[in-house]
Parts: C-alpha cells; sequence; structure tokens
C-alpha cells in the first residue's frame, strides 16, 4: 500500500507570496493533519481534517488555511508569506477522525527569502 | 505551541549498547506515540500505545505507557548504526471525533562504532 505523498518536496516562495502545498493520504485514511517544524519550536499541530470538515486547529494565525476533498486528498494554503513560514510542513493520515496512529509523509520544505 | 519534555535531549552511544529515553507532560494522553525521523524525511510510526501502563515491543523496541498517563518511555536494546536519528515521542488526546498530536522536543540519537 502506497504511503503518504505529498507535493512539491521543496519550495522557495518570496515574502508576500502565498503557496499551497498538498497530500494524498493512505488508500482508506479519511484523517488528514498537517504540522509545522521548525528548529527552534518543534513540530506542532496545525489542523485536521476528516470527511472535508476541519475537525482541530492549532494556534496558527488565519494566514493558514486548509481544505480536504471528496477523495481525502488535502492542501494548505499560507497567504502573505513571512520568513518565519519557512519549516518542514508534515501532513499525516489516519483511518479515522482522532485516529489512533497517525502515518505521516515526506513533508514539504518551504523556503521563504 | 505545546511541547512535552523529552530527554535526554542528545546522546552519543557506542554500538551494542542500550538507550533509554523519556517523554513527560502536565497533561493527561489517551495514547503515546513514539516516532523516529531521519533527516528530511517525515517521521515514521515505532510504537503506539493505548493504556496506562501497557508495555510493548517492537523488535529491539520497547514502550511504556506511564500509569500516570502522563509520561512514557522508549528503550532500545542493543543498538546498530542505523538508528541513529531524532526519536519523538508524542501525546495523542481525543475529544469527540477531533484530535491532535502533541510532540516532544525529540532525543537525537548517535551511534558510534
Amino acid at each position: 500500500k502506497a504511503g503518504v505523498t505529498q507535493t512539491p518536496r521543496y519550495l522557495i516562495k518570496t515574502r508576500g507570496q502565498q503557496v499551497t502545498l498538498s497530500c494524498s493520504p493512505i488508500s482508506g485514511h479519511r484523517s488528514v493533519s498537517w504540522y509545522q517544524q521548525t528548529p527552534g519550536q518543534g513540530l506542532q499541530f496545525l489542523f485536521e481534517y476528516f470527511s472535508e470538515t476541519q475537525r482541530n486547529k492549532g494556534n496558527f494565525p488565519g494566514r493558514f488555511s486548509g481544505r480536504q476533498f471528496s477523495n481525502s486528498r488535502s492542501e494548505m494554503n499560507v497567504s502573505t508569506l513571512e520568513l518565519g513560514d519557512s519549516a518542514l510542513y508534515l501532513c499525516a493520515s489516519s483511518t479515522l477522525a482522532g485516529g489512533y496512529e497517525q502515518y505521516f509523509g515526506p513533508g514539504t520544505r518551504l523556503t521563504v527569502t | 505551541g505545546q511541547q512535552l519534555n523529552q530527554s535526554p535531549q542528545s546522546m552519543f552511544i557506542q554500538e551494542g549498547e542500550d538507550v533509554s529515553m523519556n517523554c513527560t507532560s502536565s497533561s493527561i494522553f489517551n495514547t503515546w506515540l513514539w516516532y523516529k525521523q531521519d533527516p528530511g524525511e517525515g517521521p515514521v510510526l515505532l510504537i503506539a500505545l493505548y493504556k496506562a501502563g501497557e508495555l510493548t515491543s517492537n523488535g529491539r523496541l520497547t514502550a511504556q505507557f506511564g500509569i500516570t498517563r502522563k509520561d512514557s518511555f522508549l528503550n532500545i536494546s542493543a543498538s546498530i548504526p542505523s538508528d541513529v536519528g531524532i526519536y519523538f515521542c508524542a501525546g495523542l488526546f481525543l475529544t469527540g471525533t477531533a484530535s491532535k498530536l502533541t510532540f516532544g522536543t525529540g532525543t537525537r540519537l548517535q551511534v558510534t562504532l
């Protein structure tokens, strides 16, 4: 069974631009969660989607948003990029909302210049 | 954002030695998970623990869910070079159908021959 896939793997953007990242969960998984990983803050939860609905949200500004499609694929968007948004963005999928075991993709490395 | 206290922060050990790391929280969790992350990749799930007091093994790895539900430890026996990486604990708290993982600060493991 294929794992979680994320595209693109690497991205360079300029301050003020916006970016969209994509995540395809493991087949049959309906829950997708997004995390931001930085050296200073570690792994921080962004939001969780299940059946196209946001079920939970972390403490991030409104510039960070996401959505989930009927095939469980998810996208996250960051608008008006700031230098501090440079990070590894990880998505994880699980079978159920509040799934006990979350499986991570390889991440998208975003660099904001 | 919140992070769990994980110790030690880093460790150098010799091949063949046993390793122990632990994770503590001020909050209780329903589930504890242990992940390993290699550079440039997403975390890989090693062990999941679902009940207080539970002791679970996966090959050379053994993990326990603390009785208070506020801590967990991971042991690696007879370490080998491929054990090198960063190990993260994560606590999962379910509220209805919503969930989020709270991660530890990570333990960087380096194994010398």
